[in-house]
């Protein structure tokens, strides 16, 4: 099955720096690739996704990459803010199913 | 927050017995799913359900059972509870024709003694 991992663990950026969470893969059919941002206590919430076919998306401060030949991805947060601390899970959806696999998580501070 | 209820949101229960969680939602979305999130794993997958009574099992389904006898609930069923089943247990509903997105419930708190 699907094989998801995501580094670092824990990241702790300033306000205002950039963060970037990486995620790998290994099924090379898998075609959706949410990230979901879950606060302390809170469910998790979709922030963004990207499609196989494409590389790129970016919702203003937000944005994800996708190499599918390399088979990785990841999520990149400009500008960060405190309220952008919270843990950040990536998620793979194989090609031939409705399952998502989902990354450990990172716990991302931003340090006023 | 995508019409997904979940009951009880917290429990506290001795190990032995069997629990039931339910998972309601109000949006009509074919798949259900139910996750334990422990610490250092993120979201595992116990079971799914892709229709009324469809359901398949997930990477950490032992112990656990499902039913779907109504598109609107999902029952996660804890045969016999162990403390290795303490955890918070998210329920969550997809639809592919309203584009994929898996909705999560509010998380129920489940403590075996």
């Amino acid at each position: 099955g699907e094989n998801v991992e995501q580094h670092p663990s824990t990241l702790s950026v300033q306000e205002g720096d950039s963060a970037v969470i990486k995620c790998t893969y290994s099924d090379s059919a898998s075609n959706y690739f949410p990230w979901y941002k879950q606060e302390l206590g809170k469910r998790p919430q979709l922030i963004i996704d990207i499609r196989s076919n494409v590389g790129e998306k970016k919702d203003q401060r937000i944005a994800v990459t996708l190499n599918k030949t390399a088979k990785h991805f990841s999520l990149h947060i400009t500008e960060t803010q405190p309220e952008d601390s919270a843990v950040y899970f990536c998620a793979a959806r194989g090609g031939s199913n409705y399952k998502l696999t989902f990354g450990k998580g990172t716990l991302l501070t931003v340090n006023p | 927050d995508a019409g997904i209820t979940q009951s009880p949101r917290h429990k506290v229960t001795e190990t032995g017995t069997p629990v039931t969680l339910r998972c309601h939602q109000t949006e009509n979305h074919r798949y259900m799913y139910w996750y334990r999130q422990d610490p250092g794993h993120g979201l595992r997958l116990i079971h799914y359900s892709y229709g009324v009574k469809d359901t398949d099992k997930g990477e950490v389904s032992d112990g656990y059972s499902v039913s779907r006898s109504k598109t609107e609930d999902f029952l996660l069923t804890l045969e016999s509870a162990t403390s290795s089943q303490t955890s918070v247990y998210f329920c969550a509903i997809s639809d592919r024709d309203r584009g994929e997105t898996q909705y999560f419930g509010p998380g129920t708190r489940l403590l075996v003694l």
